[in-house]
């Protein structure tokens, strides 16, 4: 199994909901990674997880909340997103930390109203 | 700091060949390289390591100069399937291998492949 696998693949949600986005991989990888996409632009790096430890990304708002209940979990908790946050979220894991290939997931598409 | 990518777009037909280039201001530990098609993940091409070895994946290779910090992607004979995005990523020299820095990627090279 190769695969970094997301839900929902879609997402719409109001300014004032809670909802999260989840990322699953079953490759046995120790690093797990969210990334966030607009439309047009490059991958940019929200958070890192190594061994189920979080290295923070200090320009990450607040409202976006990282989880990583296991070595094969990794959740993403919105509340309180504006419009601008609407973007493709992008899950990967590799083997180690900053080392080799990163698997992507397909990723979740959230448009925040 | 993002690494700086040119071509920003190329149109090709199908059988020419391209580069894509990649370059950064920092030193650099590694090189990677991905192809994104619309509405999709990201795809791993290749990492290319401080060294200035050169890869080779079926008709797509890629160089590193790690004394210029820059890398090029070669794409021969290229196939309609190759259209997309390529995004270079790169790793700094100095980066803390137990931090958050990562990679960050370049703004993409769009590549178009006409029958």
């Amino acid at each position: 199994d190769t695969e970094v696998t997301q839900t929902p693949k879609h997402l719409v949600m109001g300014m004032t909901n809670k909802k999260s986005l989840k990322c699953e991989q079953h490759m046995g990888h120790r690093a797990m990674y969210w990334y966030k996409q607009k439309a047009k632009k490059p991958p940019e790096l929200m958070f890192v997880y190594s061994y189920e430890k979080l290295s923070i990304n200090e320009s990450v708002p607040s409202r976006f909340s990282p989880e990583c209940p296991n070595s094969s979990l990794l959740n993403l908790h919105l509340h309180a997103l504006q419009p601008e946050d609407s973007a493709l979220y992008l899950c990967a894991s590799s083997q180690e930390l900053n080392t080799g290939e990163l698997f992507f997931g397909e990723g979740s598409r959230l448009t925040v109203l | 700091q993002q690494p700086v990518q040119s071509p920003q777009a190329v149109i090709l037909r199908e059988g020419e060949d391209a580069v894509i280039n990649c370059s950064s201001s920092k030193a650099l530990y590694s090189v990677h390289w991905y192809r994104q098609k619309h509405g999709e993940a990201p795809v791993f091409l290749m990492i290319l390591l401080k060294g200035g070895e050169q890869k080779g994946h079926e008709k797509i290779s890629a160089s590193f100069n790690e004394k210029k910090q820059q890398s090029s992607l070669y794409l021969t004979a290229s196939q309609l399937s190759y259209s997309g995005t390529y995004f270079c990523g790169t790793e700094p020299e100095t980066v803390d291998r137990g931090g958050a820095d990562g990679l960050t990627f370049g703004k993409g090279t769009h590549l178009i492949i006409q029958p």
